[in-house]
């Protein structure tokens, strides 16, 4: 009840192209699905987050898109850059104050100039 | 600038030796909580804190201690540190309450290695 089911595990992109990195989650309480990006040797660092009341958000070249009757939502990166090269992790909880976040397992990105 | 600082940020252990892992967080941040990062496995809540002297088990709390005797700090202690608790940690606040309760400022890890 409590998973989010993140895949791939890993990718490679080349330089331009879409990167696509998808999660499921069971708990239909969930109301808050953000994503974090992780450099190495850094910690995790919010990217883009949505609420289940919009199907997209877009912010720059990363978008989410996200589908509340399948419980999926989606990252995509646009035009990948090298630097986009990261782990991306989803997460999932009710929006109120102490709730813990539940993460996916993450995605090591790599794109590849 | 706002943050939450780890130290010891690499530690090489042994079996058995007691240690503290300091977290400090300057955003008066009333949520403070600890993952582990292992590869495979993601992140894995410890435990965490709604406030000063209110602590709560995570999802991997055997092991470890904790304690919130003051705002800005959360230690994660090892009281006995075994091989299996070799991993990479992180300690994490959130502001409570109102919308984006939940975003999380991270610190930069400890990797911790126990012989």
């Amino acid at each position: 009840q409590q998973q989010v089911k993140q895949s791939p595990q890993s990718l490679i992109v080349q330089k331009g192209g879409i990167s696509i990195i998808n999660c499921a989650y069971e708990n239909t309480a969930f109301d808050y699905f953000p994503w974090y990006q992780q450099f190495p040797g850094k910690g995790p660092a919010l990217l883009i987050a949505i609420r289940p009341d919009v199907s997209e958000k877009k912010e720059g070249r990363f978008t989410i898109s996200f589908n509340k009757s399948a419980k999926q939502f989606s990252l995509h990166i646009m035009d990948s850059q090298p630097g986009d090269s990261a782990t991306y992790f989803c997460a999932a909880s009710i929006d109120q104050a102490g709730t813990a976040l539940i993460f996916g397992k993450g995605t090591t990105l790599s794109v590849s100039s | 600038e706002a943050q939450v600082t780890q130290n010891p940020r690499y530690l090489i252990t042994v079996t058995g030796k007691k240690l503290t892992v300091t977290c400090s967080q300057n955003m008066n941040h009333e949520y403070m909580s600890w993952y582990r990062q292992d590869p495979g496995l993601g992140l894995r809540q410890i435990y965490y804190s709604m406030n000063v002297e209110v602590t709560d088990k995570g999802d991997v709390p055997e092991g470890y201690k904790v304690s919130r005797k003051e705002k800005r700090n959360f230690p994660l202690i090892l009281e006995s540190p075994s091989p299996n608790q070799t991993s990479l940690y992180f300690c994490a606040s959130s502001m409570t309450g109102g919308t984006g309760a939940n975003v999380l400022t991270f610190g930069a890890g400890s990797r911790l290695t126990v012989l």
